[in-house]
């Protein structure tokens, strides 16, 4: 079964606008960590930002913002204020504490930033 | 600055030959992976290692080997490549232990090697 469902192969959004990108995930264990990384046309994987189960707030790191809405078992990320650079691949991924030290990734989301 | 070094950006190997992929960290880390990365399937786990001489195999192991001799160093062996082993392969490494919420210890990737099987 898949772990982690990103739903849209691709996006565009105005430059300036807020985009959202839509993640899912799958899990019995109640103790995981969500994480979001960006995959520019270079290639390298970057980190964003990181939400645990348990934390009380949604987790924020500059223009990046992750919805987590537990009970649907989804976490969204909003970049706010897109700019061209943004233009990139969006991985949303999961690791859970009864799968030792794995990562579980989605398909990715393409978001294309228009001027 | 810490990284995480793979030896090569871009690689074409021919059917059958022997493929090594060089992955090296130097940042202490315990855990190193290798992953795949195909258009619509994101990134699959081939194995990942836990400490020296240690390896797990991850979701897609077939046609892969590993080798971890030394802390900093993960090695991807492709034994006898096919066209199906064309993809881009990503190596990372991260820290040991799960915190809070199942751990805060994201992992650190490597720039990737695109292999090419003709």
């Amino acid at each position: 079964a898949q772990k982690i469902t990103q739903t849209q192969p691709g996006m565009f959004v105005q430059e300036k606008e807020a985009v959202t990108l839509d993640c899912t995930y799958d899990t019995s264990d109640p103790s995981y960590g969500l994480f979001w990384y960006k995959q520019p046309s270079s290639g390298e994987m970057i980190f964003l930002i990181y939400q645990g189960s348990y934390d009380q707030q949604n987790a924020t790191e500059g223009r990046y913002s992750l919805n987590f809405q537990k009970a649907r078992k989804s976490a969204n990320l909003v970049i706010s204020a897109s700019q061209l650079g943004d233009s990139a691949m969006y991985f949303c991924a999961m690791r859970e504490n009864s799968n030792d030290y794995k990562l579980s990734f989605g398909a990715g989301t393409t978001v294309t930033v228009r001027a | 600055d810490v990284k995480v070094t793979q030896s090569s950006r871009y690689l074409v190997k021919r059917t059958g030959e022997k493929v090594f992929l060089e992955c090296v960290q130097d940042m202490d880390h315990e855990n190193m992976f290798w992953y795949r990365q195909d258009p619509g399937l994101g990134l699959r786990l081939i194995y990942f290692s836990y400490d020296v001489k240690m390896k797990e195999k991850g979701d897609i192991p077939e046609g892969y080997s590993v080798s971890r001799e030394k802390k900093e160093r993960f090695s991807l062996i492709l034994e006898s490549a096919s066209t199906n082993q064309t993809s881009m392969y990503l190596c990372a490494s991260s820290q040991s232990g799960i915190g809070t919420g199942g751990g805060s210890y994201g992992y650190t990737f490597g720039s990737g090697t695109r292999l090419t099987v003709v």
